[in-house]
């Protein structure tokens, strides 16, 4: 397997665009999650989900966050309208089972300007 | 509320130089412990799950312990490329969440 796979590696763009990051999971895993990465805060979790199904969106900062996963091989994270402070690397990761580690793409890095 | 803590911030060592990076969690209910490594530009990398106190589990040079309330990773005579930032997290019963700590940063110098 390739691994989680991200897209795009680097994106920049100005604020109020619409941006949205792209994740393939490793086939066979059950669980999704989305985080920031910042130096400021870390990483903070987002949302996940469990088979397909978004199970605790407590982390997304704003409604201009959403985030969706259409079928088992696939989850979009959308920030409409984007702002400079959305600037961060994000990760998505899969997991294949509660209580086994995740495993982590290459990540996003967002340049909001 | 549930936490997670990691000391210190940054660690320096000469290549050779052993030392013990630490993470301090409260939680809820601790379902596993789990040890990553994150190399600049790069996502972090799975090292090791600990899932009740006593654990110990070993890779190269690395070692990593837990008890009811923190869990350390020793490094055994660090090589360069052992720097690295390395970040703890924890999976609680509670939704099966993921909280991570912020990470020390090593620099392990020749």
């Amino acid at each position: 397997d390739a691994g989680v796979i991200q897209s795009p590696r680097h994106e920049v763009t100005e604020m109020g665009q619409e941006v949205t990051l792209r994740c393939k999971p490793i086939s066979g895993h059950d669980y999704l999650f989305w985080y920031r990465q910042t130096m400021m805060r870390g990483l903070e979790l987002l949302i996940y989900f469990n088979n397909n199904v978004p199970i605790d969106d407590s982390g997304m900062p704003e409604d201009r966050f959403s985030a969706k996963m259409p079928n088992a091989s696939f989850s979009t994270l959308k920030i409409q309208p984007s702002e400079p402070r959305d600037s961060a690397v994000y990760f998505c990761a899969s997991r294949g089972g509660v209580g086994t580690e995740a495993f982590f793409g290459q990540g996003t890095r967002l340049t909001v300007v | 509320e549930d936490q997670v803590t990691q000391s210190p911030e940054a660690l320096r060592l000469q290549e050779g130089e052993s030392s013990s990076l630490n993470c301090s969690y409260t939680v809820s209910g601790l379902r596993g412990l789990f040890w990553y490594r994150q190399d600049p530009g790069k996502g972090p990398e799975f090292l090791f799950t600990l899932y009740s106190a006593g654990e110990e589990k070993e890779k190269e040079r690395l070692k990593a312990t837990l008890t009811k309330k923190e869990s350390f990773l020793h490094i055994t005579a660090p090589k360069p490329e052992d720097s690295a930032t390395y970040l703890c997290a924890v999976q609680t019963y509670n939704f099966n969440k993921f909280y991570f700590g912020s990470g020390t940063k090593l620099n392990v110098k020749p």
